[in-house]
């Protein structure tokens, strides 16, 4: 079973202020790294899906860089809103476990406005 | 109408009761999960199907059992309900190749008393 950390576990900011979490993961094996961002009574929507060393994607706001050598990815908010408080969550899969993600055990954000 | 539908939303039942989860989606995946969410958990894999006629076990498949009725459909069952069950429930599809990006139902929240 893959072990993926998430840190920080919560985090509290002023709207308008930019943050970044990360999440490790094993680096042997290592096929594809997920980011899923879950709103309250909402379901986990997928943020973006990466595979590449040295891959970054960005949607709006949010990005994300990946490093597969290392075992680590950074998921950065520019300028938080208070519409992006959610838990984000990230999962990896590796070798034959592909198509079975092991997920982190998410970051709770919270802004302020 | 949401792609991937999960029935009931919520249910209190006691110790002992036997409980059935179902979900049914229309994004046309041939593979689907079940996972359970505890707090400072994240997500943890409890039966995936990779097709109809294939069923496996996560990592923490004890008490449970699960079937696929087809394609669009995969129930997961608790057979005598026990208390630390109580969690929520998330029922999850993927495309075979491309991403394995996950498209999950809303949940289904279970209270065993």
């Amino acid at each position: 079973i893959l072990n993926v950390e998430q840190s920080p576990q919560s985090l509290h900011v002023q709207e308008g202020d930019s943050t970044n979490f990360t999440c490790s993961f094993p680096s042997s094996n290592f096929y594809a790294l997920h980011w899923y961002r879950w709103e309250t009574a909402k379901s986990p929507e997928a943020l973006f899906v990466m595979t590449l060393n040295g891959d970054e994607k960005k949607k709006g706001r949010i990005s994300a860089t990946l490093n597969t050598k290392e075992g680590y990815s950074y998921l950065y908010i520019k300028g938080s809103q208070p519409e992006d408080s959610a838990t984000y969550l990230c999962a990896s899969t590796g070798g034959t476990s592909y198509g079975k993600l092991t997920f982190g055990q998410g970051t709770i954000l919270t802004v302020h406005p | 109408d949401a792609d991937v539908t999960q029935t009931p939303r919520n249910r209190i039942t006691k110790t002992g009761k036997r409980i059935m989860l179902e979900c049914s989606q229309t994004k046309g995946h041939d593979r689907m999960y079940w996972y359970r969410q505890d707090p400072g958990l994240g997500l943890r894999l409890i039966y995936y199907s990779f097709d109809v006629k294939d069923i496996n076990k996560g990592e923490i498949s004890d008490g449970y059992s699960v079937s696929r009725q087809a394609q669009a459909k995969f129930s997961l069952s608790l057979e005598s309900a026990i208390p630390n069950q109580t969690a929520l429930y998330f029922c999850a599809t993927s495309a075979v190749g491309g991403t394995g990006e996950l498209f999950f139902g809303e949940g289904s929240r279970l209270t065993v008393l």
